[in-house]
């Protein structure tokens, strides 16, 4: 597709269950970050893949977060045993450079709602 | 903590006046700045940037400032049109470093 897809656009779930985030970045794309952005917040940095190297997983705010990205396309986010404060829009983007002072390309979003 | 901060959650200009939106930062290794805008129920999409070597960078319509010294940017866009309404997003990042991203400022550009 021409721009970063994120799948599903709406989740609403359960306190307690666990969801998948799906991202399929630009094609060509090495880079991949999952934000999110809380109500009233601004974009919190999650998790950024670069290639074949570790992923930066120093913005994900609980073990129960954890990300993969397969083939370097593909991501998938996880959230386990979601909470109430887990609800927010979870963004996905691409860049082509391999330093992150690049444009990043956003998907539209995941709205989580954790009731 | 917030590295950078947009302390105006929105702002309302009139049509073809200019719109002015600012970011201050605390972190002085930040070496560039983007702006991002969003519509509702769309992904953020990348605007304008500057790197810390310049104090300005113009892009028809949009024009980005930066003071290192006073840690401060803005985003000046003259004549702004009702098109311009959305969220506005301030980023910065230093090196390699995920970009740090500011709470937004919506701007309403009034007909």
């Amino acid at each position: 597709g021409a721009g970063v897809s994120q799948s599903p656009s709406n989740k609403v779930t359960e306190k307690g269950k666990d969801v998948e985030l799906r991202c399929d970045p630009i094609s060509g794309h090495t880079a991949l970050y999952w934000y999110r952005q809380s109500l009233g917040q601004g974009l919190e940095f999650l998790i950024y893949f670069q290639g074949n190297s570790a992923p930066d997983k120093s913005g994900l705010p609980s073990d129960r977060f954890s990300a993969e990205r397969t083939g370097g396309s593909v991501s998938t986010l996880t959230i386990q045993r979601t909470q109430q404060e887990d609800s927010a829009v979870y963004l996905c983007a691409s860049s082509a450079g391999t330093g992150i002072t690049g444009e990043l390309f956003f998907g539209e979003g995941s709205r989580l709602t954790v009731l | 903590d917030q590295q950078v901060k947009q302390n105006s959650p929105s702002l309302s200009v009139q049509e073809g006046r200019i719109s002015i939106l600012n970011c201050d930062y605390t972190n002085s290794m930040f070496d560039y700045f983007l702006w991002y805008k969003k519509y509702p129920a769309e992904g953020p999409t990348f605007l304008i940037s500057i790197s810390s070597i310049k104090d300005k960078n113009e892009d028809g319509r949009f024009t980005v400032f930066l003071n290192k010294s006073a840690k401060h940017l803005s985003l000046h866009i003259v004549p702004s049109q009702p098109g311009d309404s959305a969220v506005y997003f301030c980023a910065a990042s230093e090196g390699n470093t995920p970009l740090v991203f500011g709470k937004g400022t919506r701007l309403s550009v009034i007909a």
